[in-house]
């Protein structure tokens, strides 16, 4: 299996913040990358596809950028709604994996 | 507008076998690159992708419990239905159900359902 290592796995933040997380891939993936924001008790939402693609809808201060294995989702100025879990999974190969989360809080 | 939703046992006994259906609307499982998967997250964890099932009838299985799971889909009813057997607490989780399209990620997901596994 493709091991996803994400970091960090806490983020302290304030309002106005540049934000990133990173998330490494054991092998390559190519670009098979996406990026999803939780917040608790509801369902994943997808941000990100393809490691930089932008799903509609989802604010232009959310980025993906990627550098070999490694992927990183960026928050250029953090607002208050974007305090939640997010989590990269990689869908190159099968089994797809997660990881394991990073918690963006105050 | 696609929309999915989850349904079956909130509570299971160990060892059962259990059945849950993902109810869809808004895209048809016969559209070519639509796929629909199951992806279970157990209280205060992180997402553990189960399985996917695509139009053309292929499905994909996490190997750590494949021997377990079995998906399908009746395209007529629009419904994926996931049975996973030999039911223990460990698989006490949300699962979501989920929709794809070759190239994406999941982009729109289930409300999810909880099943607690216990005596």
């Amino acid at each position: 299996d493709i091991q996803m290592t994400q970091s960090p796995s806490t983020l302290s933040a304030s309002v106005g913040d540049r934000v990133t997380i990173t998330c490494r891939a054991s092998q390559s993936i190519s670009s098979w990358l996406a990026w999803y924001q939780q917040k608790p008790g509801k369902a994943p939402k997808l941000l990100i596809s393809k490691a930089s693609n932008l799903e509609s809808g989802v604010p232009s201060r959310f980025s993906g950028s990627e550098s070999e294995t490694e992927f990183t989702l960026t928050i250029s100025s953090l607002q208050p709604d974007d305090f939640a879990t997010y989590y990269c999974q990689q869908y190159n190969t099968y089994p797809w994996t997660f990881g394991q989360g990073t918690k963006v809080e105050i | 507008q696609i929309t999915l939703k989850e349904s079956g046992p909130t509570l299971v006994k160990p060892t059962q076998t259990l059945t849950l259906t993902c109810t869809f609307s808004g895209f048809s499982l016969s559209t070519s690159g639509v796929g629909v998967g199951w992806i279970r997250q157990p209280p205060g964890k992180a997402l553990e992708w189960l399985a996917v099932i695509y139009w053309h009838g292929s499905e994909y299985y996490s190997p750590s419990l494949k021997s377990r799971l079995t998906i399908t889909k009746d395209t007529s009813k629009n419904q994926v239905v996931l049975t996973m057997t030999n039911m223990d607490p460990v698989d006490t989780a949300t699962y979501y159900c989920a929709h794809r399209r070759v190239e994406l990620g999941l982009d729109y997901w289930g409300q999810g359902t909880l099943v607690t596994v216990s005596s």
